[in-house]
């Protein structure tokens, strides 16, 4: 099945700055890699997603690039915000096999610390 | 908000007991994926529901049982509860697709603490 590892798994960055976080995939058929925030107590939140077909989306702030050949996609933050804290984790579904069509795989998760 | 609801919000048991969650999916939806996700860590597939069936299991225990209705809500049922077995318990719901790749958007989760 879909492996996933995610690093790292604490950053800490200063307000205004950059985040990135990387995430590493095993099965060569995946096609769909979201990514989801976690705020301390509350449901994962699906903050961007892309699919096989592109190499980057965008959306404000946030933005994800994904290497099929490397099998990795990183997540990035611009202009890094206090409330951009919480846990971010990556994941895949893994359609080597129909058994794993539609699950998630999910990193390890990431804490990232927006100090102002 | 994402539309997906669950219940109970907490929950404490103690161990040999048999719990009950509850999961109603959004609006459109008609499959029901659950994850057990322990403190610190990241979510764990369970299963997943489509069309009243399972489809696709993660690593757990034949203990994990689940249903789905004819309304794509949906229950996760253990017995014979473990320590191990206390955990944040997320449901999510999607639209099936041909290519596997449809998004799930999680319920507010269900925490278990098995005393």
């Amino acid at each position: 099945g879909e492996n996933v590892e995610q690093h790292p798994s604490t950053l800490s960055v200063q307000e205004g700055d950059s985040a990135v976080i990387k995430c590493t995939y095993s099965d060569s058929a995946s096609n769909y890699f979201p990514w989801y925030k976690q705020e301390l107590g509350k449901r994962p939140q699906l903050i961007i997603d892309i699919r096989s077909n592109v190499g980057e989306k965008k959306d404000q702030r946030i933005a994800v690039t994904l290497n099929k050949t490397a099998k990795h996609f990183s997540l990035h933050i611009t202009e890094t915000q206090p409330e951009d804290s919480a846990v971010y984790f990556c994941a895949s579904p893994g359609l080597g096999t129909t058994d794993s069509w539609g699950k998630l795989q999910f990193g390890a998760g990431t804490q990232v610390v927006v100090t102002p | 908000e994402t539309g997906v609801t669950q219940s109970p919000t907490h929950l404490i048991k103690t161990r040999g007991q048999q719990v009950t969650l509850r999961c109603s999916s959004q609006s459109g939806h008609n499959t029901v994926s659950w994850y057990q996700q322990a403190l610190g860590q990241g979510p764990q597939f369970i299963f997943q529901y489509y069309r009243e069936e399972e489809n696709g299991r993660g690593n757990f225990p034949p203990r994990f049982s689940g249903l789905q209705f004819p309304n794509y809500s949906s229950e996760l049922n253990v017995n014979a509860l473990e320590l191990d077995d206390s955990a944040l318990y997320l449901c999510a719901s999607s639209l099936a697709n041909l290519w596997g790749d449809e998004t799930q958007y999680f319920g507010p989760g269900t925490r278990l603490l098995v005393l």
